[in-house]
């Protein structure tokens, strides 16, 4: 069945340094994948998309990467900022073929000042 | 704001009684989703709407679960015979008509505990 693996552990990171987050899947070959920031108690809000297509995708600090060889994405945030802190969580269309999206655990990050 | 509502935010019961939660998604958004999460983990999906049908709900959702959008606006989620494992945060989402790969608009969440 499908699956989803992201780091549990937290990440801590100074201020300013590369903060990269790993997204690893399994059993199947999605055409695109999605990231997605959570803060405590608050709902996620998206992020970033790239296509099976894509080799990397940019957003201000933020790049995305996408290896369909590796199944893997990277997410990376540059010159990280204290609020930057949150949780982060990749996210899958399903392989039943609607319109359903599988999230990983997620992984929080903590950028120290 | 017009982003996706959730009511209420914070829901405190008793084992064994029924609660039930409403989502206002965004505003013609045909699509609409419920979640659960508990915590340290991802978002569990619950079930998708597409307009007012029921397209998909997961096998993990025991029959106390219950969810509706009538007239394909709001929906609620009612649980009945509420368990202490029942405990977790709701998330409800919105995704717009006619986009595939379309990104998903969460609400604040409803958080329910369970005593």
């Amino acid at each position: 069945s499908q699956k989803i693996e992201q780091n549990s552990e937290a990440l801590n990171i100074q201020e300013g340094k590369t903060a990269t987050l790993t997204c690893n899947y399994t059993n199947y070959s999605p055409a695109y994948l999605q990231w997605y920031r959570q803060d405590p108690g608050r709902g996620p809000v998206f992020l970033l998309l790239i296509r099976e297509n894509e080799k990397e995708k940019r957003k201000e600090r933020l790049k995305v990467t996408f290896d369909t060889t590796l199944k893997q994405s990277l997410f990376h945030i540059t010159a990280s900022q204290p609020a930057d802190s949150a949780t982060y969580l990749c996210a899958l269309p399903s392989t039943s073929g609607t319109y359903k999206y599988i999230f990983g655990t997620g992984t929080r990050l903590k950028v120290l000042a | 704001d017009t982003g996706v509502s959730q009511n209420p935010r914070h829901k405190i019961t008793k084992r064994g009684q029924n609660v039930t939660f409403r989502c206002d998604p965004i505003s013609e958004h045909n699509r609409l989703y419920w979640y659960r999460q508990t915590l340290g983990q991802g978002p569990e999906f619950l079930t998708y709407f597409q307009n007012e049908a029921q397209l998909e709900k997961s096998r993990l959702l025991s029959d106390r679960f219950s969810a509706e959008r009538p007239k394909g606006s709001f929906s609620t989620l009612e649980i009945q015979r509420t368990e202490q494992g029942d405990s977790a945060m709701y998330l409800c989402a919105s995704s717009p008509r006619g986009i595939a790969t379309g990104e998903l608009f969460f609400g604040e969440g409803s958080r329910l505990t369970v005593l």
